[in-house]
């Protein structure tokens, strides 16, 4: 199995910061990655597919990066309903995984 | 737009059965891809299965193979996930995800999710 590694498992960061969250993959999965944002109680949201492509309706600040194994994503002018924990996933080869998760909090 | 809604979770004891569905609407459901992901308490997301728009594929969690099965009734749009044998383990939150399209085949749309709680 694809094992993903996420970094860090948690930041605090500002309205209007940048943060940026790093996912590392055990073997290269071209850009089949896609992200996620999950609010506490709420269903996961899809942000980002091949990893730097935005969902429909999802805000410019949100962007994508990477290929092969190291992934980012970054929040640029974080707003408060950005505070969430971030997964990402790879589905380049069944099953398809997740990493463990960065939970974004307010400093 | 774009709607899966779950049902059918519940408390059940170990070791008994439970069936989940999802009904989808809003889209060609003949043409995507559905999978049940979840999600145990204070713990991260898992895939669970994933079955192909016309049901001839079907893909596993190692976690749950030879106890769960995925189906699909592709005239009333909805897809089901039978679970035998459940542990304590199997105790989260699952939800029902429909696939993107080709070659993105991820998840794009998710459901609000049904509990399963497995406890004697």
């Amino acid at each position: 199995d694809i094992q993903l590694t996420q970094s860090p498992s948690s930041l605090s960061a500002s309205v209007g910061d940048t943060v940026t969250i790093t996912c590392r993959a055990s073997q290269g999965v071209m850009n089949f990655l896609a992200w996620f944002q999950q609010k506490p109680g709420k269903a996961p949201k899809s942000l980002i597919f091949g990893a730097s492509t935005l969902q429909s309706g999802v805000p410019s600040r949100f962007s994508g990066s990477g290929s092969g194994t190291d992934f980012t994503l970054t929040i640029t002018n974080l707003q408060p309903e950005d505070f969430a924990t971030y997964y990402c996933q790879q589905y380049n080869n069944y099953p398809w995984t997740f990493g463990q998760g960065t939970k974004v909090e307010i400093e | 737009q774009v709607q899966l809604v779950e049902s059918g979770g519940t408390v059940v004891q170990p070791g008994g059965s439970l069936k989940l569905s999802c009904e989808a609407s809003g889209f060609t459901f003949t043409t995507y891809d559905i999978h049940w992901v979840r999600q145990a308490p204070g713990k991260g997301l898992e895939w669970v299965a994933f079955i192909r728009y016309d049901g001839n594929y079907k893909f596993f969690a190692d976690s749950v193979k030879g106890r769960f099965t995925i189906s699909r009734d592709n005239s009333k749009n909805t897809v089901s996930l039978q679970m035998n044998s459940l542990r304590s383990d199997d105790t989260a939150v699952y939800y029902c995800a429909k696939g993107g399209g080709w070659p993105h085949l991820t998840f794009d749309h998710w459901g609000q999710g049904t509990v399963v709680t497995i406890s004697s």
